[in-house]
């Protein structure tokens, strides 16, 4: 089954402990990106990627980092998280960045105390 | 910079239509629309293509006007199961990532 795979679901920690957000697909998209999403602001951009150590910045990228050293996995590492990350997260793979559909996850959302 | 989705909500009966815009303030090679139920991921509804195309999906379908840099997403006759938001994702040219808007809460009530 084609999918998009996040990993974890839900997390809460404090301020300044680092973590990661895995991100998985298994449809050889080229294409993957991170969003979050809070109340009224819609999907924001965090972190795109074309493909395979080709990484740039979306939106709002201060405070996160990503790596694509294999196609099928995008992680989102926050170094030193604070409260203001508290969110919604989406990752999404495509075979084109705008020309084809977006593939989410299922979400992750983090709480950051 | 995001596009402008208007209305920002909506509550319809069942039944009744609904039309969702999405505004671009740069010139539009195709738009997305996707709905997300509450607390799910969002679902990739249609893509809209340059040159006025409309194109369906069950009863909700979506016009491109190239020239006035817009997309409307029309619901007719809606059900229960149209309730969510809907985002529009404009693609400005070739290979720029989407940008979506801030969505449109739409509530269907019996």
């Amino acid at each position: 089954e084609a999918q998009v795979t996040q990993n974890p679901r839900y997390l809460i920690t404090v301020t300044g402990k680092k973590l990661t957000v895995t991100c998985s697909q298994n449809m050889n998209h080229e294409y993957m990106s991170w969003y979050r999403q809070d109340p009224g602001l819609g999907l924001r951009q965090i972190y795109y990627s074309m493909n395979v150590e080709v990484t740039d910045k979306g939106d709002v990228p201060e405070g996160y980092k990503v790596s694509r050293k294999e196609k099928r996995n995008f992680p989102l590492i926050l170094e030193s998280p604070s409260p203001n990350q508290t969110s919604l997260y989406f990752c999404a793979s495509s075979a084109h960045p705008s020309g084809a559909p977006q593939h989410f996850g299922d979400g992750t959302r983090l709480s950051i105390l | 910079q995001q596009p402008v989705q208007s209305p920002q909500a909506v509550i319809l009966r069942e039944g009744e239509d609904a039309v969702i815009n999405c505004s671009s303030s740069k010139a539009l090679y195709s738009v997305h629309w996707y709905r997300q139920k509450h607390g799910e991921a969002p679902i990739f509804l249609m893509i809209l293509l340059k040159g006025g195309e409309q194109k369906g999906h069950d009863k909700i379908s979506a016009s491109f006007n190239e020239k006035k840099q817009q997309s409307s997403l029309y619901l007719t006759a809606s059900q229960l199961s149209y309730s969510g938001t809907y985002f529009c994702g404009p693609r400005n040219s070739g290979n720029t990532p989407l940008v979506f808007g801030k969505g449109t809460r739409l509530s269907v009530i019996a």
